[in-house]
């Protein structure tokens, strides 16, 4: 079936840069999109989201951006912290009802000192 | 608030044992889903759950079965368990919502590690 995947599985960034998380989705009904992080031995945690009727949301120092034309997702984080290390994963979802979710492969950020 | 908690936490089976897993929300959600992540990977659907008394299969239900005989717990059972099936398991829920809300973020427990011999 049509699944979520990520450009990058790793992305380094110095603290105090700012971040960028790509994902390409290819499944062009879905509707309902999600980011997560998920730090060593967690389970994932509620970035933030975004309906497909919606081209851009923010939420304190993440902004997630969407490009329905080429089906691509982005997480950009703003002065990155050593705590924003982890993995982030996108994942998508029709509106209505339980969310079957499908998840992309993930992206390890790696914050440098 | 304990918010999703699974229970146990690692549990290493041999190859034909069962097991359940446990699942319990304290966030009174409609919805429960449980998932599997294989190193490297993200996150499938097995099963979830709409509500009490209702199940329905995910992405990759084989070898899996799950009961949700109260609202705020949801069972993960395998009835002999596979090499294949050594992963880390989270259970997830979230509210049903209604209309433009209809999509409410999934909360996830902190998983359970399990290895099959």
């Amino acid at each position: 079936g049509e699944s979520v995947g990520l450009h990058l599985p790793t992305l380094s960034v110095q603290e105090g840069d700012n971040s960028i998380i790509n994902c390409a989705y290819s499944n062009s009904a879905s509707d309902y999109f999600i980011w997560y992080k998920q730090e060593s031995g967690k389970g994932p945690q509620f970035i933030i989201d975004i309906r497909s009727n919606m081209d851009k949301r923010q939420g304190q120092r993440v902004t997630v951006l969407l490009n329905k034309t080429v089906k691509h997702l982005s997480l950009q984080i703003a002065a990155t912290q050593p705590g924003d290390s982890a993995v982030y994963f996108c994942a998508e979802t029709l509106l209505g009802g339980a969310q079957k979710l499908v998840f992309g492969q993930g992206t390890r950020l790696t914050i440098n000192p | 608030n304990a918010g999703v908690t699974q229970t146990p936490k690692f549990r290493v089976l041999k190859t034909g044992q069962s097991m359940t897993l446990l699942c319990a929300q304290d966030m009174n959600h409609e919805y429960m889903y449980w998932y599997r992540q294989d190193p490297g990977m993200g996150l499938r659907l097995i099963h979830y759950s709409v509500g009490e008394g209702t199940t329905a299969k995910g992405e990759v239900p084989d070898g899996y079965n799950v009961s949700r005989l109260k609202k705020q717990n949801f069972l993960l059972g395998l009835e002999s368990a596979a090499p294949s099936q050594t992963s880390v398991y989270f259970c997830a829920s979230s509210y049903a919502g209604q209309g433009y809300y209809s999509n409410q973020p999934q909360h996830f427990g902190d998983g359970t590690r399990l290895s099959i011999l």
